[in-house]
């Protein structure tokens, strides 16, 4: 079964600054798509980034960018800038041939002015 | 803002009652999910659907039943809420026939249910 694990229950940093969630998975398909969601407090969930395993070039969304380190299971997700607005809750996810996505634990980001 | 609603946003009642929650989407998609999120923030599958008239379970065991006889809908029902009934509920559609990157999820506003 596949698995997706983020071991950063909470991260904080300074806004205009730069910071990264760190992401782990463990899946034995070779055909798979890796997501980067956020849940803003009492909003939507959106997603942020997405990321095609076989695919080694690493998205990139305007100041949202990942490290897609697929024979290390590793899916970061950079934050460049940060703004207030980034304060929310981060989902890892992952969607495999069941087409069901398995969400990380999340990590809650705090943004201080 | 994507076309995924739920209602009501809020919800607290009385155990025992029926409560049926609902969720819409104007996307046309045929995948549609229900999530519970507790209080830890992470998120468990407990319904799905791929189409009309298909619903199965999630991995994480509910009470709770689904239907789907319209495209555009796929309520949530409790016949019976409990105390531990209490959660956010997630709706969620997706489209895309097999496995694509675009399999991405559209998600709701969510239901906070309280069951006192």
């Amino acid at each position: 079964a596949q698995t997706v694990t983020q071991s950063q229950p909470e991260m904080s940093v300074q806004e205009a600054e730069t910071v990264t969630l760190s992401c782990t998975y463990d899946t034995s398909e070779s055909d798979y798509y890796l997501f980067w969601y956020k849940q803003p407090p009492s909003r939507q969930m959106i997603l942020v980034i997405r990321q095609e395993a076989y695919k080694q070039q690493n998205a990139t969304e305007n100041r949202f960018s990942v490290n897609f380190q697929k024979a290390a299971k590793s899916f970061s997700l950079k934050i460049s800038d940060s703004q207030l607005g980034d304060a929310a809750m981060y989902f890892c996810s992952l969607i495999q041939g069941a087409q069901k996505l398995v969400f990380g634990q999340g990590t809650r980001l705090t943004i201080n002015p | 803002e994507a076309d995924i609603y739920q209602t009501p946003r809020y919800l607290v009642i009385g155990t025992g009652k029926k409560i049926t929650l609902e969720c819409s989407q104007t996307m046309g998609h045929d995948k549609m999910y229900w999530y519970q999120q507790d209080p830890g923030m992470e998120l468990h599958l407990i319904h799905y659907s791929y189409g009309v008239n298909s619903t199965e379970k999630g991995d994480l065991s509910s009470e709770s039943t689904v239907s789907r006889i319209r495209t555009e809908h796929f309520p949530l029902t409790l016949e019976s809420a409990r105390p531990s009934h209490t959660s956010q509920y997630l709706c969620a559609s997706g489209e895309g026939a097999g496995l694509a990157v675009w399999n991405e999820q559209f998600f709701g506003p969510g239901t906070r249910l309280t069951v006192l």
